[in-house]
């Protein structure tokens, strides 16, 4: 079957670092999102990745391992704004969407 | 650019009634549109895809006669949850993908539009 696995809920101070790790094993792979979901607010696109490496945007940067089924995404200083839920998604070889139960991510100050 | 929006935001139905709910692509024609369901602290859950001028895609387990999807243009698709229970009240949001992207297939997601059945 087809799986995504991330934590359910992490805690971090602002101004800290945080990384959220996605692992996942699907029939076929074309390409790996991540995405922000505030409460009660639909999911807004951060990060897509199809091959193998680091994508650095501005405080957020997505790492791919295909080989390892292994994704993450790396928040930098960060913000009470960034308390959030964080969803991994992968693309399948029919290009559909699965999509994990997503990361809480709480801010401390 | 890639705006989609949904209507209406939120909605209190009777139960036994019908809800019809809009998803239109405002800046791109959208090839395809997906219906999702979510649930409070539950991830996203596909429900049907759509494309324009065919029958729409339903997942395992949701009735396609309960919701009804139509994806008649580039730029609209609705989706009618039809004799609505109060299991049926959730959060619905729609995502809508770009035709002719190339090598990325995002999804833009609408605002959502969260049922109450009484």
């Amino acid at each position: 079957g087809q799986n995504i696995d991330q934590p359910t809920e992490m805690t971090a101070t602002e101004g800290a670092i945080v990384q959220i790790n996605c692992t996942y094993q699907t029939s076929g792979f074309n390409g790996l999102f991540w995405y922000q979901q505030h409460a009660g607010e639909a999911p807004t696109f951060l990060s897509y990745n199809v091959l193998d490496g680091l994508e650095e945007k501005g405080r957020f940067s997505s790492f791919l391992s295909r080989s390892k089924g292994y994704s993450y995404l790396l928040l930098k200083e960060l913000q009470m704004k960034d308390s959030a839920s964080y969803l991994c998604a992968v693309m399948d070889s029919n290009y559909q969407l699965i999509w994990g139960a997503g990361t809480k991510l709480i801010i401390k100050p | 650019g890639a705006v989609v929006s949904q209507h209406p935001s939120w909605v209190i139905c009777k139960s036994g009634t019908s809800v019809k709910i809009e998803c239109r692509s405002l800046d791109f024609q959208a090839t395809t549109m997906f219906w999702y369901r979510q649930f409070p602290k539950q991830s996203l859950m596909l429900m049907a895809t759509s494309n324009e001028g065919s029958k729409a895609t339903y997942e395992q387990g949701v009735e396609k006669d309960k919701f009804l999807i139509n994806h008649a243009s580039l730029t609209l698709s609705t989706l009618t949850v039809t004799s609505a229970h109060p299991e049926d009240s959730s959060f619905y949001i729609c995502s809508a993908r770009p035709g002719g992207t190339g090598d990325s297939y995002e999804q833009y997601f609408g605002p959502g539009t969260r049922l109450t059945v009484t």
